[in-house]
């Protein structure tokens, strides 16, 4: 069975600091990952998803991800915080499994972002 | 707005009480999730229809169900509800089944048992 693991429960940066979310997982296959972001109140938003060809992703909001399949690794990545950014993190491996599409959610990251 | 919907936004009710949250899917989406969020258990996958039939079970207690009907709604039943149902239910729905689709979320059921 697939599993996230997103290392770092909180994280505070200063504003317009840059910005690395850690995310490792375990898939038996070539894993489909995704980053989610949840703001306060609100549902998940997509950032970006990975699933084949070039492992360097480029989401919304500036956001960008590397998948490295030698360190089972798919780390968020942004060069300057905003204050908008303030929100709690989800890496996600989906798989076809069982012929359904289910996610696995790591325990997110929240993100602060000191003025 | 990810074209999600569900209601109602917040629900309270009491131990050993049923409810029904229902979704609605972007419009020509096939596929509809239930998820479970809590503080304990995180985000959890529940289970998953395409176009009026099961397709994917995960941790779902037998005392939920769920169903997709015809116009592609869904509804999540919770009965004999226990304190520990308190969670934010989210729905999500993708246009078919494959594994790299994007699921869209709706704002989720924010359920409370007291």
């Amino acid at each position: 069975a697939q599993s996230v693991t997103q290392p770092d429960i909180h994280i505070t940066v200063s504003e317009g600091a840059s910005l690395e979310l850690r995310c490792n997982y375990s898939y038996g296959a070539t894993p489909y990952l995704f980053w989610y972001v949840q703001s306060p109140g609100q549902g998940l938003q997509l950032l970006l998803k990975y699933f084949s060809g070039d492992t360097l992703v480029q989401g919304i909001k500036g956001f960008e991800a590397e998948f490295k399949r030698s360190q089972s690794s798919f780390n968020l990545r942004k060069p300057s915080v905003h204050w908008s950014d303030a929100a709690e993190y989800f890496c996600a491996v989906g798989a076809t499994e069982n012929a359904g599409n289910m996610l696995t959610f790591g325990g997110g990251t929240r993100l602060m972002v000191k003025p | 707005d990810s074209g999600v919907t569900q209601t109602p936004k917040h629900l309270i009710t009491a131990t050993g009480q049923r409810v029904t949250l229902r979704c609605s899917p972007r419009s020509g989406d096939l596929s509809v999730y239930w998820y479970q969020q809590s503080l304990d258990q995180g985000l959890q996958f529940l289970i998953q229809y395409y176009n009026g039939e099961e397709r994917a079970k995960g941790n779902i207690l037998e005392r939920f169900s769920a169903q997709q009907f015809p116009d592609l709604h869904s509804e999540l039943n919770l009965s004999s509800l226990e304190l520990g149902d308190s969670a934010l239910y989210f729905c999500a729905s993708s246009v078919g089944l494959a594994g790299r689709e994007t699921q869209y979320f709706g704002p989720g059921t924010r359920l409370l048992v007291l």
